[in-house]
């Protein structure tokens, strides 16, 4: 009965490699998200969706191209990947924009290494 | 912009001991929301609390309870009765009600609780 799911928790991988994590939530949210967290703890956003809707895009490399194929689903790709992309990844959800100030529910993070 | 800051990165205390963890807040905002984030060893991300801008009452959760003084952009939070699950990383974070929901999150307190 998991509310959202990642996939894969780790990831360890070569530079310039292309990955993608998965992510998917059964609360029946329509707004997703994706987070990084550095190796300082810092967590900051990404990129939402809202009903398969990119609505934020904080200006993150091209590298990165998020995908949402319906509402309950929102994947991250990334091309070429560098050292620096080293990080805890975080998806989360929330219901609806505009409805003000919902609480966001967390995945468990996936873990990239970057060899 | 908001920003969100957290100026005390490690704290500890006894166990069974009352704990303050301090955040502060710029934006211009006049609607908002405020939340607390608790992020243990697991890496999860779990929602302790959350408070609206526009309520006087300070919001209150079990043993936890936030102090919010919204004309000092001020939102600590008290853990009472500490107990040794509460050792994590604490993140106050900033949201915004409508159209571009995003959480902007402090730098995090590490709380260790001595037994």
């Amino acid at each position: 009965d998991t509310a959202v799911s990642q996939t894969p928790k780790y990831l360890v991988t070569q530079m310039g490699n292309d990955k993608s994590i998965k992510c998917e939530q059964n609360l029946g949210h329509d707004t997703m998200y994706w987070y990084k967290q550095d190796s300082k703890k810092f967590l900051k956003i990404m990129f939402s969706y809202n009903n398969k809707e990119l609505i934020i895009n904080e200006t993150v490399p091209n590298r990165f191209s998020p995908k949402s194929p319906d509402k309950a689903h929102l994947n991250l790709h990334i091309n070429s990947l560098e050292l620096g992309d080293s990080a805890v990844y975080f998806c989360a959800s929330s219901q609806g924009a505009g409805l003000g100030g919902q609480p966001q529910h967390f995945g468990d993070g996936t873990r990239l290494s970057i060899l | 912009a908001q920003t969100v800051t957290q100026s005390q990165p490690e704290m500890s205390v006894q166990e069974a001991e009352t704990v303050t963890l301090s955040c502060t807040y710029d934006t211009s905002e006049s609607n908002y929301y405020l939340f607390w984030y608790k992020q243990p060893p697991s890496r999860q991300m779990i929602l302790v609390i959350r408070q609206e801008a526009y309520k006087q009452q300070n919001a209150t959760e079990n043993r936890f309870s936030v102090n919010f003084q919204k004309a000092a952009k001020s939102f600590s939070l008290k853990i009472s009765d500490s107990q040794l699950g509460d050792t994590a990383m604490y993140f106050c974070a900033f949201g915004t009600p409508f159209g571009n929901e995003k959480l902007t999150f402090g730098t995090g307190t590490r709380l260790t609780i001595i037994p």
